[in-house]
């Protein structure tokens, strides 16, 4: 079955800080991944993607593959960092284009 | 400006009511979905389009239909909505263009509330 798995609910740092959100895939073939990202009164927006192995606002995010995992990483993080993180699946072989999603993990930096 | 847009952004009504959750894209996306996510949870599929006149049922069942009459539009209705019908209703558009690895665009969506 494709699944997306995020263990933690709640993040908690404080300001600088490294960060890492963890992210765990059930996916038979090779999957394309996302992190999507929810700010507060915000809408849902992209965050990264696998592919593109680019760092945004800080992040990275490699694909394990061994460990089925695409953990999001940032190295000092910011009060601007807290927000709703969802990480997203989507499988190569469905031209439906849709995602599948993780449960969210809730990051909130403190001063 | 091209977006995505859906309305209302709150609701609340009464158990037995017909609602329609309106969204609009004005970026020529082909491609258009639903999400449901209850508060604390993922978000899950239950409707998509390809295209005009193409519309399929998502990974979650929902008493919920749609249809796509036309490109930018991609309403959803519940004939009788229900106190288990509570949720956020999230729509999003795809680049026809793209392939699997093209973003989702997301509206604000649409808080629901059936008493």
């Amino acid at each position: 079955a494709q699944r997306v798995t995020q263990p933690e609910k709640l993040l908690s740092v404080f300001k600088g800080a490294p960060v890492e959100l963890k992210c765990n895939y059930s996916y038979s073939g090779s999957p394309e991944l996302f992190w999507y990202v929810q700010y507060s009164r915000q809408r849902l927006q992209l965050l990264l993607r696998h592919i593109s192995r680019e760092s945004i606002k800080g992040f990275t995010a490699d694909l394990n593959k061994g460990e089925t995992s695409f953990h999001l990483k940032k190295p000092f993080a910011q009060e601007e960092d807290s927000a709703m993180y969802y990480c997203a699946l989507s499988p190569r072989t469905s031209n439906t284009g849709k995602l599948i999603f993780g449960q969210g993990t809730t990051l909130q930096v403190k001063p | 400006e091209a977006d995505i847009y859906q309305t209302p952004r709150y609701l609340v009504i009464g158990t037995g009511k017909k609602i329609t959750l309106e969204c609009s894209q004005t970026m020529g996306h082909d491609k258009m979905y639903w999400y449901q996510q209850d508060p604390g949870m993922e978000l899950h599929l239950i409707h998509y389009s390809y295209g005009v006149n193409s519309t399929e049922k998502g990974d979650l069942s929902s008493e919920s239909t749609v249809s796509r009459i036309r490109t930018e539009h991609f309403p959803l209705t519940l004939e009788s909505a229900r106190p288990s019908h509570t949720s956020q209703y999230l729509c999003a558009s795809r680049n026809p263009r793209s392939s699997y690895n093209s973003p989702l665009h997301f509206g604000n969506g649409t808080r629901l509330t059936v008493t």
